[in-house]
């Protein structure tokens, strides 16, 4: 079963516009992942965030986190055609990290 | 560092046949991890193996084995295909050395059943 679930399922954005994908969780987490995976490929880690810590940042990249609410968001600013891939939370679900089913961003030139 | 490599990239099986998939972590990291990757259902946690040792298992039915040799290379089995079983088959790896590591992937094994 998924632990986190991104929202929304699919995003069609154009160049230099912000993309922002959502998580929801069930569960206390002790951390929250951002991992982006291009078609047909490998999982590549984007961003990790502590419970601890409500906001990160990496590069183009602006990741929330509010456990309260048990959700986290993540921006990614000026976006570039290369952005175009789908974008998973991960939840540390009983040691292992558990995947939502991912948010398909396409960036058009 | 050479990442994490699966082998074969690509398989076409038919019903009923099994089938072995390889994963060769990181050097030094001791933990794989297995994942099931569909359209329909995300990717989903098989099993995970520490020092030879299944240290995590998924919700998957006993079709679906593995190992991890003493080099911490990995090899997870499925037995009896069956036409579900099509997907995208990913193996990742860490240290193992603490909880909820930043997993490295590799670049998985696509599996069609015919």
């Amino acid at each position: 079963s998924q632990q986190g679930e991104e929202d929304p399922q699919a995003l069609s954005i154009q160049e230099g516009e912000n993309a922002t994908m959502n998580c929801s969780y069930k569960t206390s987490i002790n951390n929250l992942q951002w991992y982006r995976q291009n078609s047909g490929r490998g999982l590549v880690h984007l961003i990790l965030i502590r419970s601890n810590e409500r906001e990160k940042h990496s590069g183009r990249l602006r990741v929330t986190l509010d456990t309260s609410k048990k959700s986290s968001s993540l921006l990614i600013t000026a976006s570039r055609a290369a952005d175009t891939a789908s974008y998973f939370c991960a939840t540390d679900h009983s040691y292992i990290p558990t995947f939502g089913r991912g948010t398909s961003l396409i960036v058009h030139p | 560092k050479a990442g994490v490599t699966q082998t074969p990239r690509y398989l076409i099986k038919t019903r009923g046949q099994q089938v072995t998939l390889s994963c060769s972590p990181i050097s030094g990291h001791r933990s794989v991890s297995w994942y099931q990757q569909t359209p329909g259902q995300g990717l989903q946690f098989l099993f995970e193996y520490f020092s030879e040792t299944q240290r995590n298992k998924g919700n998957f039915p006993g079709r679906f084995s593995g190992r991890q040799f003493s080099n911490s290379r990995s090899e997870m089995n499925v037995s009896t295909l069956e036409l579900g079983d099509s997907a995208l088959y990913l193996c990742a790896s860490t240290s193992g050395d603490a909880t909820n590591e930043k997993l490295f992937f590799g670049s998985g094994t696509q599996l069609s059943v015919l």
